[in-house]
């Protein structure tokens, strides 16, 4: 059965410092991984999917299929990335199966 | 583009009743996904539709049914409620893709009393 896992429910940082926040995934097929984030008040919105390799608002997430991961990475984090972070697994014909998320807060 | 819309946006209903949700997808979006997010089991999904078929179907009793027009808005309704069913209910809209990026609305809040 496909499963996503988000080990830790909040991270706390420091303004300027790295971030990794991890996702873990279960999926005997070809996985297809998403990060959405959703500010306060705002709805859910996609970030970045792993098939684009690209990097938004500087972050980044890499695909590493022999640990079933797709941690998302920023260098220097800033106060604006404070937000919920949820990493997704596409399982076929939009049927996203969700991590628990995690509660990223950056302090100044 | 306006983006996708949920109505009504809060609901109070009591056990046993029946209810139904509307999603007004993004204009052009075929495709319409339901999700139910709580605080204990967080996002699920529950099936999605795509040119008035459903497609996909989740983990979810036959109390919840869902069903799409021929302009892909979508309603689901949930009959019988139960107090497990207070939840926030999303939808999201894509374009038919093999990657597409799902957009979702701000969501539906019921509470069962």
């Amino acid at each position: 059965a496909q499963r996503v896992t988000q080990p830790e429910k909040l991270l706390s940082v420091f303004k300027g410092a790295p971030v990794e926040l991890k996702c873990n995934y279960s999926y005997s097929g070809s996985p297809e991984l998403f990060w959405y984030v959703q500010y306060s008040r705002q709805r859910l919105q996609l970030l970045l999917r792993h098939i684009s390799r690209e990097s938004i608002k500087g972050f980044t997430a890499d695909l590493n299929k022999g640990e079933t991961s797709f941690h998302l990475k920023k260098p220097f984090a800033q106060e604006e990335d404070s937000a919920m972070y949820y990493c997704a697994l596409n399982t076929g014909r939009r049927a996203l199966t969700f991590g628990s998320g995690t509660r990223l807060q950056v302090q100044p | 583009k306006a983006g996708v819309t949920q109505t009504p946006r809060y609901l109070i209903k009591t056990r046993g009743q029946q209810v139904t949700l509307s999603c007004s997808p993004i204009s052009g979006h075929r495709s319409v996904s339901w999700y139910q997010q709580t605080p204990g089991q967080g996002l699920q999904f529950l099936f999605e539709y795509f040119s008035e078929t459903q497609r996909n179907k989740g983990n979810f009793p036959g109390r919840f049914s869902g069903r799409q027009f021929s302009n892909s808005r979508s309603e689901m309704n949930v009959s019988t409620l139960e107090l497990g069913d207070s939840a926030l209910y999303l939808c999201a809209s894509s374009s038919d893709g093999l990657f597409n990026e799902q957009f979702f609305g701000p969501g539906t809040r019921l509470t069962v009393l």
